[in-house]
């Protein structure tokens, strides 16, 4: 059972270019979620998602975009990249978001992205 | 979104019981309080969860007044493996919107 996967683990682009990340998950979660990480700052939300076809914004989404096609993906866009955005980019999912569940959020393995 | 407020950092001796606190004085009666442990390069990890008084499992304990508005998260007995950031996330899974705070790095000392 993989859990949640990133691809890539790590890029560098230059200012201006796009890219998207990729995050899927195996464990058939309803929530999928994007979280960016800087140092000092802890774990922001940019995006995020409570089933397949819909997405919502967080607490950063400006310069990102994002897509839930299919339940198992969560894609993270990123359409003309700044340094701002160097960070390390985390997805994580959970099961449902009731309140009789524990909402466990299951992480992945985050993605260093550099803008240069 | 329900802040948080931790200690930026903490130092404890090997053997000994960790108690992290954090305040939160704006929570809702729908939140709950869960907390999470990050290692250096890896995504955080789901540690305990509870809503009020005591909630125990093999891995620690979370104390939570009668009020709500500070936890604590004890550790027994931390090993050098214990070295890590403790966030402390206060919200209502119904909305989805959880906020983490800066976290409480705390390091293990032999």
């Amino acid at each position: 059972n993989a859990g949640v996967t990133q691809t890539p683990k790590f890029r560098v682009l230059k200012t201006g270019q796009s890219m998207t990340l990729l995050c899927a998950q195996d464990m058939n979660h309803e929530y999928m979620y994007w979280y960016r990480q800087d140092p000092g700052m802890g774990l922001r939300l940019i995006h995020y998602s409570v089933g397949e076809g819909t997405t919502a914004k967080g607490e950063v989404p400006d310069g990102y975009n994002v897509s839930r096609l299919k339940k198992q993906n969560f894609l993270l866009g990123l359409e003309s990249a700044a340094p701002s955005q160097t960070s390390v980019y985390f997805c994580a999912s959970s099961p449902t978001g009731a309140r009789t569940n524990t909402g466990e959020l299951f992480f992945g393995e985050g993605s260093r992205l550099t803008v240069l | 979104l329900a802040k948080t407020t931790q200690p930026i950092s903490m130092d404890s001796y090997e053997g000994q019981e960790v108690n992290i606190t954090c305040s939160h004085n704006n929570i809702a009666t729908n939140d709950y309080i869960t907390w999470y442990q990050q290692f250096p390069s890896q995504g955080p990890r789901f540690i305990i969860q509870g809503y009020k008084t005591k909630v125990t499992n093999e891995v620690a304990s979370l104390f939570i007044p009668a009020d709500r508005k500070s936890s604590t998260l004890s550790l027994p007995r931390v090993s050098l493996s214990d070295t890590a950031v403790y966030y402390c996330l206060v919200g209502c899974y119904g909305n989805n919107r959880l906020a983490f705070g800066k976290g409480n790095q705390v390091v293990v000392i032999p």
